[in-house]
């Protein structure tokens, strides 16, 4: 299996422009997680996705972050427009929500720096 | 809700020595618990878990940790560090049923030192 991916890896953009984070979960997995981690932070969780639904979205900052998920195999996190303090490593993961133990699989991250 | 705290961001020990990373959680239905491994540069990956059954659970690289209910605790253990083990672990706390989230500590770094 190839796990979650994620692209870009890094992604370097200026202030005010649009950014979009892609994320392809685990085949067969049902539930799609956003997360941020700073620094100052830590890991917090964004939004997250069971059946393609948004079920929680309250740690989604503000209005300029939106992510949607059109099918099983893809989602995608917008920020429109970056600000500086969007500087972070966002983390895709999923899971096969159906059945417990309700465990998490982790993509290797997107390091964003907003200049 | 749930939470989790993880006492020590820091915790350095020396090759060989004993690993004891501290985790204690709150939670009002029973919990199943994680912890997660952290290198540089990479996501998190699954160490262990306790869903129910043995409240001593192994998991990969010589890590154990035992449930204890009554002290609502889930530490993390290895008798003996391997440099390798240098990252950050995370404890993490759910309620278990479908589509619920997990709640993550704020993380120990740890530290091993030749």
């Amino acid at each position: 299996d190839a796990g979650v991916i994620q692209s870009p890896r890094h992604e370097v953009t200026e202030m005010g422009q649009e950014v979009t984070l892609r994320c392809k979960p685990i085949s067969g997995h049902n539930s799609l997680f956003w997360y941020r981690q700073t620094m100052m932070r830590g890991l917090e969780l964004l939004i997250y996705f069971n059946n393609n639904v948004p079920i929680d979205d309250s740690g989604m900052p503000e209005d300029r972050f939106s992510a949607k998920m059109p099918n099983a195999s893809f989602s995608t996190l917008k920020i429109q427009p970056s600000e500086p303090r969007d500087s972070a490593v966002y983390f895709c993961a999923s899971s096969f929500g159906q059945s417990r133990p309700y465990e998490q699989y982790f993509g290797p991250g997107t390091r964003l720096t907003v200049t | 809700a749930q939470s989790v705290t993880q006492l020590g961001s820091h915790v350095s020990v020396s090759e060989g020595a004993l690993v004891l990373l501290r985790c204690n959680y709150s939670s009002s239905v029973p919990p199943y618990l994680f912890w997660y491994v952290q290198y540089p540069n990479q996501g998190l990956q699954l160490l262990l878990k306790y869903t129910t059954g043995a409240t001593l659970v192994k998991g990969i690289n010589g890590f154990e940790a035992e449930f204890k209910k009554s002290e609502t605790s889930f530490h993390l253990t290895k008798p003996s560090a391997h440099m390798s083990d240098a990252a950050e672990y995370f404890c993490a706390v759910t309620k278990g049923t479908s589509g619920s989230r997990l709640t993550f500590g704020e993380g120990t770094q740890l530290t091993v030192n030749p």
